[in-house]
């Protein structure tokens, strides 16, 4: 089983600022087969990211995706108010399908 | 418009069996993987198990394997997961989601439904 790591666990920042999310794999993922998604409380996920670097249909473009192998990041650009959330990474290259523990972007 | 819709959660004891449905529309069900994604109270998403179009390929997290059976009915659009030998640590908000592209098995989750409510407590 790969075991996604992420970090840091709470991100305080202030709209307009730049946030960078990190998610560590125990293993190298396959074909970059990473995705990212955000959770905003009493919602399901939403994906944001897949393959790594790839935005899905309507996400802005401040969200971008970047790594390869064992290390992954998400950059939001300049923080909008929505985008106060958490965020999960995933992968899903191989048998057992995993979530990290997700990095929770809160407001300071 | 692709929709996604979970039930059969409830309140069930410790031990004993749940049956939860997925009732997909708005897409060629027949044609798309998809999974169950649970999240226990207050924590993160946990990857329970995935099946492919046409059922060749089934997978399981450690923790559910031998207890959790996945399966679908593609006459009926539906998604099931047979819960059995209930644990207190089962009890979480169970979601469906549908895999992105037609008869891919590895691949994102693109749509998610709302989620259907396990508790598990005696």
């Amino acid at each position: 089983e790969i075991v996604l790591t992420q970090s840091p666990g709470t991100l305080s920042l202030s709209p307009g600022e730049r946030a960078t999310l990190s998610c560590r794999a125990s293993q190298s993922v396959s074909s970059s087969y990473l995705a990212w998604y955000q959770q905003k409380p009493g919602q399901a996920p939403r994906l944001l990211i897949y393959g790594a670097s790839s935005r899905a249909t309507g996400i802005p473009d401040r969200f971008s995706g970047s790594g390869s192998g064992t290390d992954f990041t998400l950059t939001i650009s300049r923080l909008e108010p929505e985008d106060f959330a958490v965020y999960y990474c995933q992968q899903y290259g191989s048998s057992q399908f995993t979530f990290g523990p997700g990095t929770k972007v809160d407001i300071k | 418009e692709v929709q996604l819709v979970e039930s059969g959660g409830g309140l069930v004891q410790p031990g004993r069996s749940l049956r939860l449905s997925c009732a997909a529309s708005g897409f060629t069900f027949d044609d798309y993987a998809m999974h169950w994604v649970r999240q226990a109270p207050g924590k993160g998403l946990e990857w329970v198990s995935g099946i492919s179009w046409n059922s060749g390929s089934i997978g399981y997290a450690d923790s559910v394997k031998g207890r959790f059976t996945i399966s679908r009915d593609n006459a009926k659009n539906s998604l099931y997961l047979q819960m059995n030998s209930l644990r207190a640590e089962d009890m979480a908000l169970y979601y469906c989601a549908k895999v992105a592209f037609r008869y891919y098995y590895y691949y994102y989750m693109d749509v998610w439904g709302k989620g259907t409510t396990v508790t598990v407590s005696s």
